[in-house]
């Protein structure tokens, strides 16, 4: 049963230090996501990348947030410096086409608190 | 920037009863997908709706796709408590931005045995 992972599950920090999140995709995934949900604005889209290009990060500070891939097994997400409003639970999602849709497939987050 | 707005934000019910979860745009998506989200675990995908007028069924879950692909909905016969949790649509998007969804806000549902 293939799954995306996420490393840490859990990761508390000052504010001002590195965070990196990683995330292994399900293989033969051609498009990855990062997602960052919090209660007040829901599950927001950082960035995605399709066949390890980044297609947009619109969505991220650009001043802090870092998101890369590497190569094919291994997508990372960093913030330097956090701040304590990074705090929320970030997701990486991979997916492929079925019919006219892609469908996603989510890791199960980590939570980050920057205190 | 395409929006999706879902209805209710919470629902709190019996089991055994019947719900509806809404989820509404000014724009038209390729496609629209629902999701639920246990605590401490990532969105599962339910369903994927495609074409104007579609209607699927995933046991007691009924997910339709408006005929102008601007809305959706979720409907759940006899809830039971382990339907509790985030129920989640999402649009999907075409053009240069082929596979990007945007998710709405979500609708918590609980189920009270």
């Amino acid at each position: 049963d293939a799954r995306v992972t996420q490393t840490p599950r859990h990761k508390v920090t000052e504010m001002g230090q590195e965070v990196t999140m990683r995330c292994q995709p399900i293989l033969g995934h051609n498009t990855v996501f990062w997602y960052r949900q919090t209660m007040m604005q829901g599950l927001e889209l950082l960035a995605y990348f399709r066949n390890r290009a980044p297609l947009d990060d619109s969505g991220m500070p650009k001043d802090r947030f870092s998101a890369e891939m590497p190569d094919a097994t291994l997508a990372t997400l960093k913030i330097q410096p956090s701040e304590p409003r990074d705090s929320a639970v970030y997701f990486c999602a991979s997916g492929f086409v079925r019919d006219r849709s892609y469908e996603q497939y989510f890791g199960p987050g980590t939570r980050l608190t920057v205190t | 920037t395409q929006l999706l707005e879902q209805s209710p934000q919470f629902l709190s019910i019996q089991e055994g009863e019947n719900l509806t979860v809404y989820c509404n745009s000014s724009s038209v998506f390729s496609s629209l997908q629902w999701y639920r989200q246990e605590p401490g675990e990532g969105p599962v995908l339910l369903v994927t709706v495609v074409t104007g007028g579609e209607v699927k069924k995933l046991k007691r879950l009924t997910f339709q796709f408006g005929d102008a692909r601007k809305d959706s909905s979720l409907h759940i016969t006899a809830a039971q408590p382990g339907d509790t949790g985030l129920y989640l649509c999402a649009g999907a998007q075409g053009g240069t931005s082929y596979g990007k969804l945007t998710f709405g806000q979500g609708t918590i549902l609980t189920v009270h045995p």
